[in-house]
């Protein structure tokens, strides 16, 4: 079964406006981490931001933010005022403390901002 | 400085070389990743070296053979492989492992197998 779902392919926002990115997992181990990647296509994964199970507040990097709701195992990205360079692909990613040097990635969204 | 440097950007090769694909971290981390990416897909986990051990091998084919020199360096040797095997191939590093640990990923070198 699959840990953490991407239910969004492919996904469009215009510039200047904020885009959330879904992700949902699953998980039994009380204790994980929730990272979000960027991906342009030079290829290259770009640490985004960190969420841990235990941790009360939301995480926020700057125009990213971390939408974090444990009871429905969901931790969407938001991304405020879209740039142009936010085009890429978006993997969500999750660590279990029982899993310890497993990282497990969803399976992305593509992201394109429209001028 | 969250820097994984990974050499060479590109490589082709045929089916019948030996070549080797290096990793270099300096920011004293412990733990050392080889993922393979195809296109529009997420990265697939190959092997994990934690204190200079090889604590993850994915079932990964003896074509692809990982090395641990040190606690910097990572080389992934090649030999015999297959045009599937095409593919971005992803290095990454974290502190020590565990489920709070960010892995930091080099740039990947772009696999090309004829």
């Amino acid at each position: 079964a699959q840990k953490i779902t991407q239910t969004q392919p492919g996904m469009f926002v215009q510039e200047k406006e904020a885009v959330t990115l879904d992700c949902t997992y699953d998980t039994s181990d009380p204790s994980y981490g929730l990272f979000w990647y960027k991906q342009p296509s030079s290829g290259e994964m770009i640490f985004l931001i960190y969420q841990g199970s235990y941790d009360q507040q939301n995480a926020t990097e700057g125009r990213y933010s971390l939408n974090f709701q444990k009871a429905r195992k969901s931790a969407n990205l938001v991304i405020s005022a879209s740039q142009l360079g936010d085009s890429a692909m978006y993997f969500c990613a999750m660590r279990e403390k029982t899993s310890y040097d497993k990282v497990i990635f969803g399976p992305g969204t593509s992201l394109s901002v429209i001028p | 400085d969250t820097e994984v440097t990974q050499t060479p950007k590109h490589l082709v090769m045929g089916m019948t070389n030996k070549k080797s694909l290096k990793c270099e971290q300096h920011m004293g981390h412990r733990a050392m990743y080889w993922y393979k990416q195809k296109a529009k897909k997420p990265p697939e986990l190959m092997f994990v070296y934690s204190y200079e051990k090889l604590s993850i091998n994915e079932s990964v084919p003896s074509r692809f053979s990982p090395e641990c020199p040190n606690s910097s360096l990572l080389n992934l040797h090649l030999h015999a492989l297959q045009p599937e095997d095409s593919a971005l191939y992803l290095c990454a590093s974290s502190q020590r492992g565990g489920n709070t640990d960010t892995q930091y990923f080099g740039p990947g070198t772009r696999l090309t197998v004829l």
